[in-house]
């Protein structure tokens, strides 16, 4: 079955730097993958999300970039802000979503 | 649209109880799954359920269980509860044809 990895598990900015998460992927079958953000106390909101026919795509300061070949894919935010401290999870799936593997989770934490 | 609601937001009950867990889907999406969430399994998929079916089911054993009703709500049953079960437990909608699967604010379970 697919199976998800992500790095780094924990991850500190300074306030106004750039953060970088990657996940990589097993399962060639997959071919939609989203980040989501995990909040103390609340469910996982979806950030972006990217699809297996596109490599790139971009949202104000989040962007998600997908390797095929190399089965990984990466969450870039620029400019952090304090608010961007939460948890951040990746997932792969297939068949319209009926098979969501999710990652271990990043810990971004932004010092102001 | 209102979101994806989950009722209680808390519980307390011992082991050897059995819980029922209750999740409302976004208006419109007849896709249900139900996740569990720890600090040290991540988070893990327990089943899925589409149209009143269960399309999709995880690696968990058979005290877990669920449901979906007509109007597309969703209850998941966790009977002679341990203390393992102590987790969050989260429900995602997902709409018909679609990959994106939206979280609600899941049920804090304690087993004590």
């Amino acid at each position: 079955g697919e199976n998800v990895e992500q790095h780094p598990s924990t991850l500190s900015v300074q306030e106004g730097d750039s953060a970088v998460i990657k996940c990589t992927y097993s399962d060639s079958a997959s071919n939609y993958f989203p980040w989501y953000k995990q909040e103390l106390g609340k469910g996982p909101q979806l950030i972006i999300d990217i699809r297996s026919n596109v490599g790139e795509k971009k949202d104000q300061r989040i962007a998600v970039t997908l390797n095929k070949t190399a089965k990984h894919f990466s969450l870039h935010i620029t400019e952090t802000q304090p608010e961007d401290s939460a948890v951040y999870f990746c997932a792969a799936s297939y068949n319209y979503g009926q098979n969501f593997v999710f990652g271990p989770g990043t810990r971004l934490s932004v010092l102001p | 649209k209102a979101g994806v609601t989950q009722t209680p937001r808390y519980l307390i009950k011992t082991r050897g109880q059995q819980v029922t867990l209750s999740c409302s889907p976004i208006s419109g999406h007849r896709s249900v799954s139900w996740y569990q969430q720890t600090p040290g399994q991540g988070l893990q998929f327990l089943f899925e359920y589409f149209s009143e079916t269960q399309r999709n089911k995880g690696n968990f054993p058979g005290r877990f269980s669920g449901r979906q009703f007509s109007n597309s709500r969703s209850e998941m049953n966790v009977s002679t509860l341990e203390l393992g079960d102590s987790a969050l437990y989260l429900c995602a909608s997902q709409a018909p044809s679609t990959d994106t699967q939206y979280f609600g604010p899941g049920t804090r379970l304690t087993v004590l």
